[in-house]
């Protein structure tokens, strides 16, 4: 079965600064996707970025970026000119491919808390 | 264009009661899935449908039913209220062509 780890429940990081949120997992799978979800005090669940494992090229938003290392079951997540606006709980959650709509499980890591310090 | 809608926000149960958590979408999605997120334990997934008249189990699925009549409705049931399903709810729906999955409000359960 996959697993997903975020070894860092909390995190802090002064305005305008760059932080990454660390994210392991681990699968037998050679296709799947990878996402950051953000999830302010208002409990709303907002997608941040994504990731097709069949990519070598890593996905970035704006000022989200994503270091993907397949090999290594790795997908951190940088959040560059941190804004106040980033302070958030963030998960990071694995997806197995969809063949023919057999499965629709998103599997999340327990989250990592960041505090944007002004 | 409301996306996911959850309904009640809040609610409180008495062990032993039964309610049923509504979840509507607009977006004409075929998948729809229930996660309930915990302290410390993220979001787990409780139950899932693929479609209309198909539904299948995550990892959690003790203690819910679920059943998919429409595209639009899946709503979650718990027979039988236990104070381990105090948790937040949430219902969130996607396309099979997009893996994106969009999430309702959330519904916030306390059982007493």
């Amino acid at each position: 079965a996959q697993t997903v780890t975020q070894s860092q429940p909390e995190m802090s990081v002064q305005e305008a600064e760059t932080v990454t949120l660390s994210c392991t997992y681990d699968t037998s799978e050679s296709d799947y996707y990878l996402f950051w979800y953000k999830q302010p005090p208002s409990r709303q669940m907002i997608l941040v970025i994504r990731q097709e494992a069949y990519k070598q090229q890593n996905a970035t938003e704006n000022r989200f970026s994503v270091n993907f290392q397949k090999a290594a079951k790795s997908f951190s997540l940088k959040i560059s000119d941190s804004q106040l606006g980033d302070a958030a709980m963030y998960f990071c959650a694995y997806r197995s491919p969809d063949y023919g709509g057999a499965t629709n499980k998103l599997i999340f890591g327990t989250g990592t808390l960041l505090a944007v310090q002004p | 264009n409301a996306g996911v809608t959850q309904t009640p926000k809040f609610q409180v149960l008495k062990t032993g009661q039964s309610m049923t958590l509504q979840c509507a979408q607009d977006m004409n999605h075929e998948y729809m899935s229930w996660y309930r997120q915990d302290p410390g334990m993220g979001l787990r997934l409780i139950h899932y449908s693929v479609g209309a008249g198909i539904t299948d189990q995550g990892e959690v699925p003790n203690g819910y039913n679920v059943s998919r009549s429409t595209t639009e409705d899946f709503p979650l049931r718990l027979l039988s209220a236990a104070p381990s399903q105090t948790s937040v709810y949430f219902c969130a729906s996607n396309s099979p062509w997009r893996d994106e999955q969009y999430f309702g409000p959330g519904t916030r359960l306390t059982v007493t």
